[in-house]
């Protein structure tokens, strides 16, 4: 089945990098996201990868997908208060629906 | 250009009464997508449709939920005969055609 799961927590220092991490199940994904969201609002697309690709960066965002371990991460270089939130890796599944995972909180300490 | 943007944002109803929550996708966007948020089960998928159509209707959790999308632009979701298990933030996304979803605010139902 699809499952997708991430760690809940995540606390780093202003400035330092922060590395989010969430593995998959479903290898036929063709499409990897990763959301953001921030207290009281939506979801925010912050980028996604293609599952042929291995690593896609975008300013200070850094896509990194290991299809052979289903493994998908994110990295925030410079990471700053504002990026404090919750991120959510998803899939999409065979009929364009996402599948989630619980959200990892980031915690961003000045 | 306009976001996709759902009304109300926030809706207080008492056990028993039926809902209706509104979104209106970006314009040109031909899929549209409900999924509902809550602490419990986190992010779940409730229905998709292309067009004016609903391909995957597979999460709706009851026959007390259901979906239209009419011209290919608005939806309504209804939830009839509201319990308190329905109270979560639901959100609508679209997209053009297979593509990125884009989310919006989300409509958060509280039934007393």
């Amino acid at each position: 089945g699809e499952d997708v799961e991430q760690s809940l927590f995540l606390s780093v220092r202003e400035g330092d990098s922060s590395v989010i991490n969430c593995t998959y199940t479903d290898s036929s994904s063709t499409y990897l996201y990763w959301y953001k969201q921030e207290p009281g609002a939506g979801l925010q697309l912050l980028t996604y990868i293609f599952s042929n690709m291995d690593m896609k960066q975008d300013q200070r965002l850094t896509v990194l997908l290991n299809k052979k371990d289903k493994h998908l991460s994110l990295r925030i270089a410079d990471t700053q208060t504002g990026d404090s939130a919750i991120y959510f890796c998803a899939e999409k599944g065979n009929t364009g629906k996402l599948i989630f995972g619980q959200g990892t909180t980031l915690q961003v300490k000045p | 250009g306009a976001g996709v943007s759902q009304s109300p944002s926030n809706k207080v109803t008492e056990k028993g009464k039926d809902v209706e929550l509104r979104c209106d996708p970006i314009s040109g966007h031909t899929a549209l997508y409900w999924y509902r948020q809550s602490l419990g089960q986190g992010l779940e998928f409730l229905i998709y449709f292309q067009g004016n159509s609903a391909p995957d209707k597979s999460g709706l959790p009851s026959d007390r939920f259901s979906a239209e999308r009419t011209g290919g632009s608005v939806s309504t979701l209804t939830i009839q005969r509201t319990q308190q298990e329905d109270s979560a933030v639901y959100l609508c996304a679209s997209s053009f055609d297979a593509g990125a979803q884009y989310f919006g605010p989300g409509t958060r139902l509280t039934v007393l």
